[in-house]
């Protein structure tokens, strides 16, 4: 059983939408990730946050938004996306970001459909 | 920068049987930390094992072992008595040990496993 929980887990959204993908995991980890899957592809990082703050954005276009309210919860704001944004997006945490060689736990991502 | 190259895109294997999945990497780190990772078809990202570079002992987890291989760069993922639950897509993955490097997991493209009964 996965203890990163995300919502929804499918999304269909025209390109005009704003609509919000959500995470979250109550095993007290201090760093959390969203990646980005597309079919038979591996996993791309997208956003990480170390102590609720943004450490990293890998050049993501800003129709995507991240936002970390809390040490549990983990959001991504979508906004005026493409159909080629369609993909799986998966979230991540793992114990402390520093400490790297602490495991990252995934949740069961949410599937993005952009019409 | 740090790269995992899975070289089998795909593997079969018969049921109980035993497969091994390769994984090389390229870095010049000393330290560092590499996971195998398990995607069913229900899209999950599942830790199998990990292994800390540090450790010369191969890491076993059940049914799943590795053969790591430093100087090689090299990071075999065996699994033993294969059951209909392990197809799926498994990716190899590098996290660098270094502080300013330990945010990112690499992973490698991915090898698709077919369990057949």
């Amino acid at each position: 059983d996965t203890e990163v929980t995300q919502t929804p887990k499918h999304l269909v959204m025209g390109m005009t939408n704003k609509k919000s993908l959500k995470c979250e995991q109550h095993m007290g980890h201090r760093a959390m990730y969203w990646y980005k899957q597309k079919a038979k592809k591996p996993p791309e990082l997208m956003f990480v946050y170390s102590y609720e703050k943004l450490s990293i954005n890998e050049s993501v276009p800003s129709r995507f938004s991240p936002e970390c309210p809390n040490s549990s919860l983990l959001n991504l704001h979508l906004h005026a996306l493409q159909p080629e944004d369609s993909a799986l997006y998966l979230c991540a945490s793992s114990p402390r970001e520093l400490f790297s060689g602490n495991t990252i736990y995934f949740g069961e991502g949410s599937w993005l459909t952009v019409v | 920068a740090q790269t995992v190259t899975q070289s089998q895109p795909e593997m079969s294997v018969q049921e109980a049987e035993t497969v091994t999945l390769s994984c090389t990497y390229d870095t010049s780190e000393s330290d560092y930390y590499l996971f195998w990772y398990k995607q069913p078809p229900s899209r999950q990202m599942i830790l199998v094992i990990r292994q800390e570079a540090y450790k010369q002992q191969n890491a076993t987890e059940n049914r799943f072992s590795v053969n790591f291989q430093k100087a090689a760069k090299s990071f075999s993922l065996k699994i033993s008595d294969s059951q209909l639950g392990d197809a799926a897509m498994y990716f190899c993955a590098y996290r660098s040990a270094d502080q300013g490097g330990s945010e990112k997991l690499v992973f490698g493209k991915g090898t698709k496993l077919t369990v057949n009964p």
